[in-house]
Parts: structure tokens; sequence; C-alpha cells
């Protein structure tokens, strides 16, 4: 069965303070590793989709990284405004589901 | 639209009672998911449509959750004889994609049954 988890569940930085969010995972046969963003009240946002070991992705402050265990987000000097849930999912080649972890609840001070 | 439509965005019903909940997603997109949220977790599958045919509903709960998408637009999640164990958010996403893992959501449906 698949499974993701994220860790860790919470986290504050203060305003420029990097740091990186991990999501590992089990999966038969990766179809897609993809990152979410969800602000209090919203549905959730796309990020990045990573297919295989070694990919990364970049956008602005954030980069994501894949192995064949796990996913990290990097967040490089965050800003308040990158305070949010960023979720992880996994996709499987045998399905169309995606499967969310719990997330990582991020806040930047000031 | 812009954007995936849901309506309502609020609902509070009785146990017991049978509850519709309508999504619209953006247009063209052939593809469309219904997700349940609850406080503290990861959205959850319920069902995935390509156009109007349900291609997988292994994350229904239960006989009383049914979903249609008749004209392969709009789809309607109709939950009967509600529970308490039900109350969560109701996550629909729609993608341009077949199968594909880039879905745009709505805000959802908050459901709470009393």
């Amino acid at each position: 069965e698949d499974q993701v988890t994220q860790s860790p569940e919470a986290l504050r930085l203060q305003e420029g303070e990097s740091s990186s969010l991990n999501c590992s995972y089990t999966v038969s046969g990766l179809r897609g590793l993809f990152w979410y963003r969800q602000d209090p009240g919203k549905g959730p946002e796309f990020l990045f989709t990573l297919y295989s070991a070694g990919e990364e992705k970049e956008k602005e402050r954030l980069k994501a990284t894949l192995t064949k265990k796990e996913s990290f987000l990097h967040i490089t000097a965050p800003k308040p405004e990158d305070s949010a849930t960023y979720l992880c999912a996994v996709q499987a080649n045998s399905g169309y589901a995606l499967n969310f972890g719990k997330g990582t609840s991020l806040l930047v001070t000031p | 639209g812009a954007g995936v439509s849901q309506t309502p965005s609020n609902k509070v019903t009785e146990k017991g009672k049978y509850v519709e909940l309508r999504c619209d997603p953006i247009s063209g997109h052939t593809a469309l998911y219904w997700y349940r949220q609850s406080l503290g977790q990861g959205p959850e599958f319920l069902i995935y449509f390509q156009g109007t045919g349900a291609a997988d509903d292994s994350g229904l709960p239960n006989d009383r959750f049914f979903a249609v998408r008749p004209e392969g637009s709009v789809s309607t999640l109709k939950i009967q004889r509600t529970e308490r164990g039900d109350s969560a958010v109701y996550l629909c996403a729609s993608s341009s994609l077949a199968g594909g893992g880039e879905l745009f959501f709505g805000e959802g449906s908050r459901l709470t049954v009393l």
C-alpha cells in the first residue's frame, strides 16, 4: 500500500532562515511525486511534479528534489508570505489517485 | 470559469439527511477528482472521472457515497443517510491531462453533520 509521511508536522522559521521539509514515501512503481501548497480555507495549489530520482525543480524560493525513497522541499530565505501548509503526494503507475501526506505547517515570522 | 467552482461553500445538515455537493471544473478539463479533507489531515481520494465515466471509485468509503458526471463537465457528489463522521471539507479538482497529477482544486465544500 502506498504511504506518504511528511516531517516535521510543523515548522516555525524566522524570515530569511532557510530550511527543508521532508516527504518519505513507499509506492509500487512511482508515476510522479507532487508538491502542493495549501493556505487556510483554500484548496491545495500545485507547485511541482517530480518523476524520477535525481530530478530537481525550482520556483522562486522553493526547490524540490527527489530520491528513490524521499523528496525534499528546500525553502531559501523564506518570507512571511511563504507561510502555508505544504503537502506531498505520490501517484502510482497502477492508478490515478494522488495519495497525500498530512502536510507540514510552515510559519515564517518577520 | 476561471477556476474550479464548488457549491455550497458550507453545508450544515442533520444526521440521516441527504446531501448533494456540486463541482464545476475548469472549462475543457476532462479529468475530475473528488477528495475529502479532515482537520489536520491531507486530502483523501474518493473518486476519479475521465469524461462521463468513473475510472476509479475505489476511495468511496461505502455505498452511501455516490458521484455522477452525466455530461462530462459538472459533477455532483451525493451522500445518503449522513453520519457525523462524514463531516469534512470535500474538495473537487480538475485536470487537462487524463490521469495527470497537476490538479486544480476548488476551495471546497465544508460539510458539518450535527
